[in-house]
């Protein structure tokens, strides 16, 4: 099935240091998600992005949706060891009608305290 | 409820024997995604509802597996005479409105098939 290209695929920093990971397509997208999921459980939003060239920010995190429409990028800024997890992201095609979500394989981040 | 609910968290089964997972939506919300993820962390759409309707059913397997979303009840994911390769966690999502808000996701349901 269509995947997104997400990179990196793993981090490993020290706490404090800012971290940047991006997903990237050769189709067109409506709609980029980021998500963190933590062992044993489901997947839990962060930041959604609905319009080409969209900043938006939670806390000291910050996700763009890129302006051709086929690519994301989430940045973390000064990093806690509580960020470890794998992040996602997700992406609804611009075609027909479909809800359904194309998955990144996931960037799995690890922080030394 | 606030929450997606997946019952069971873990389900066992010997290969062919049949599997029924189950997941309640976020109370008003209208649309509900199944998806599995396997290892490499894949995650793999099968079927949406809007309400009890089947809305996109393009990612279910043609055998073996249906589902099913009736008023008042959990929705349920079914796999009948299930095989090695149907071991992974099943995850249920729900989203508001139109069904373009974002999905919010349950704990999932880890199946192991031996």
């Amino acid at each position: 099935g269509q995947q997104l290209n997400q990179s990196p695929q793993s981090m490993f920093i020290q706490e404090g240091e800012d971290v940047s990971m991006n997903c990237t397509s050769s189709s067109i997208f409506n709609t980029w998600l980021w998500y963190k999921q933590d062992p044993g459980e489901g997947p839990v939003l962060l930041i959604a992005l609905y319009k080409a060239g969209e900043l938006t920010s939670n806390g000291r995190l910050t996700a763009q949706f890129g302006i051709t429409r086929k690519d994301s990028f989430l940045n973390i800024s000064a990093s806690i060891p509580s960020d470890v997890g794998i992040y996602f992201c997700a992406g609804r095609l611009n075609a027909g009608n479909n809800r359904k979500l194309i998955w990144g394989l996931g960037t799995s981040l690890a922080v030394n305290p | 409820g606030e929450e997606v609910a997946q019952t069971p968290k873990h389900l066992v089964r010997g290969e062919g024997q049949k599997a029924k997972l189950y997941c309640a939506p976020i109370k008003g919300h209208s649309y509900v995604f199944w998806y599995q993820q396997v290892l490499k962390n894949e995650f793999k759409f099968l079927i949406s509802f809007q309400n009890e309707n089947v809305f996109d059913e393009t990612g279910m397997p043609k055998e073996r597996f249906s589902a099913k979303c009736l008023p008042n009840s959990p929705c349920s994911l079914e796999i009948q005479a299930t095989k090695l390769e149907d071991s992974a966690v099943y995850f249920c999502a729900s989203s508001q409105g139109t069904g373009w808000q974002p999905q919010h996701f349950g704990d999932g349901t880890r199946l192991s098939i031996l």
